[in-house]
């Protein structure tokens, strides 16, 4: 069964600190995508990043991050320098086993993140 | 805006109805998902059709039902509607029918609430 795990329920930081979510994934399969996904107080689901299983390279957009390490299954997500514009519930999300085009993500419970001004 | 369109933004019944929730795909996306979003189970897979037919299921309950047309827009059918039933429903779209996992995107969600 695929499982993920984000710990941290709810996060509060004052502006300007850096801040990092953490994300804990469980599979089986050696062929599968991790991805985070933001949902801000207006309730849309917003694509950040998707990884490979293949590729453990870090990633970083701007002030975004993403820390991908197969020996400890997880993938986390920093924000540096972080604005009241990143107050949002962050999801961490995983597929595998894609046959014929069939995907499931599998989403963690998300974390609340509140930067406060 | 991802592109894709949910329809109604909210929706209030009661016990026992049932209810459709619309959705419209991005252009040319080709697969429409759909997942429950509630406080107590988080963000569930339901279903996925691809091009008119059904690709994976999720925890979807008997009561409930979808179906992709030709023009590619889905509707998710509720019946029997139960207050555990209230939650925000989300569609979402993507392009890919094989190969490497694609990005789906989102609606802004059909908030269900069942008095």
């Amino acid at each position: 069964a695929q499982k993920v795990t984000q710990a941290q329920t709810e996060i509060s930081v004052v502006e300007k600190e850096d801040v990092t979510l953490d994300c804990v994934y469980e599979t089986r399969d050696t062929t599968y995508y991790l991805f985070w996904y933001k949902q801000p107080p207006s309730g849309e689901l917003v694509f950040l990043i998707r990884r490979n299983s293949f590729d453990e390279q870090n990633e970083i957009s701007g002030r975004y991050s993403w820390n991908f390490q197969k020996s400890t299954s997880s993938f986390n997500f920093t924000i540096t320098a972080s604005q009241v514009v990143d107050s949002a519930v962050y999801f961490c999300a995983l597929t595998s086993g894609i046959i014929q085009g069939a995907q499931k993500l599998v989403f963690g419970q998300g974390t609340r993140l509140t930067i406060n001004p | 805006d991802s592109g894709v369109t949910q329809t109604p933004k909210h929706l209030i019944t009661a016990t026992g109805q049932r209810v459709t929730l619309r959705c419209s795909p991005r252009s040319g996306d080709l697969s429409v998902y759909w997942y429950q979003q509630s406080l107590d189970q988080g963000l569930q897979f339901l279903i996925q059709y691809y091009n008119g037919e059904e690709r994976a299921k999720g925890n979807i309950l008997e009561r409930f039902s979808a179906q992709q047309f030709p023009d590619l827009h889905s509707e998710l059918n509720l019946s029997s509607l139960e207050l555990g039933d209230s939650a925000l429903y989300f569609c979402a779209s993507s392009a890919v029918a094989g190969g490497p996992a694609g990005e789906l995107f989102f609606g802004e969600g059909s908030r269900l609430t069942v008095l």
